[in-house]
């Protein structure tokens, strides 16, 4: 069965240091992926997706994410966090013939001053 | 602006009492869905729709029913709802492929006693 896994709930870095979200997914054919923010009280927002064009994916907001089909992952990272990255992330996964996104458990991004 | 609007934005009811949240979008998306947020499982689908008059069941439908009279409207019914039914609440829409962004609305926390 396709899924989608977010290795750590939640995740503390300083202000300026580098951040990494991971994610891995299962899925017996292409998927398609997509990262989304959601700030306190809102709802989410798409960050970016991958839909297999290149595999490095640049989104909104400095962040990006390399999808690797060896390792069924697609981490998003950026090089230097701001106090405003504070969030929960959610990485979601969606392959032709499936209508619903499927999401991974969340991972909250704390940054510290 | 685009958006996707959901009321209420908070509700708490009682055990058995019939309620309805809305949902409209002003972006003619054919694609809508409802999908509800619990901590530690990320976001499971309940209903989609992907046109007027046309439903199915996502993958946590029990206790829920939705309708698409209106291409923008996409109301979410419990017709007696339970204490597990307390969660957030998300509307969402998109254009129709399974690449297309998907848009959410702000969430209905909802508190069942």
């Amino acid at each position: 069965a396709q899924s989608v896994t977010q290795l750590g709930s939640h995740v503390s870095v300083s202000e300026g240091a580098l951040v990494l979200l991971r994610c891995n997914y299962s899925s017996s054919v292409p998927p398609y992926l997509f990262w989304y923010v959601q700030y306190p009280n809102q709802g989410l927002q798409l960050l970016l997706k991958y839909t297999s064009a290149a595999t490095l994916v640049k989104g909104i907001n400095g962040f990006e994410a390399e999808f690797k089909k060896s390792e069924t992952s697609f981490h998003l990272t950026k090089p230097s966090a701001h106090m405003s990255d504070a969030a929960e992330y959610f990485c979601a996964v969606s392959w032709t013939g499936r209508r619903a996104l499927t999401f991974g458990s969340g991972t909250r991004l704390q940054v510290q001053p | 602006e685009a958006q996707v609007t959901q009321n209420p934005r908070y509700l708490i009811t009682v055990t058995g009492k019939k309620l309805t949240v809305t949902c409209s979008q002003n972006m003619n998306h054919e694609y809508m869905s409802w999908y509800r947020q619990d901590p530690g499982l990320g976001l499971r689908q309940i209903y989609y729709s992907m046109n007027v008059e046309v439903t199915d069941k996502g993958d946590v439908p029990e206790g829920y029913k939705v309708s698409r009279k209106e291409k923008r409207n996409f109301p979410l019914i419990l017709e007696s709802p339970s204490p597990n039914q307390t969660s957030l609440y998300f509307c969402a829409s998109r254009t129709g492929g399974n690449t297309d962004t998907q848009y959410f609305g702000p969430g209905t926390r909802l508190t069942v006693l």
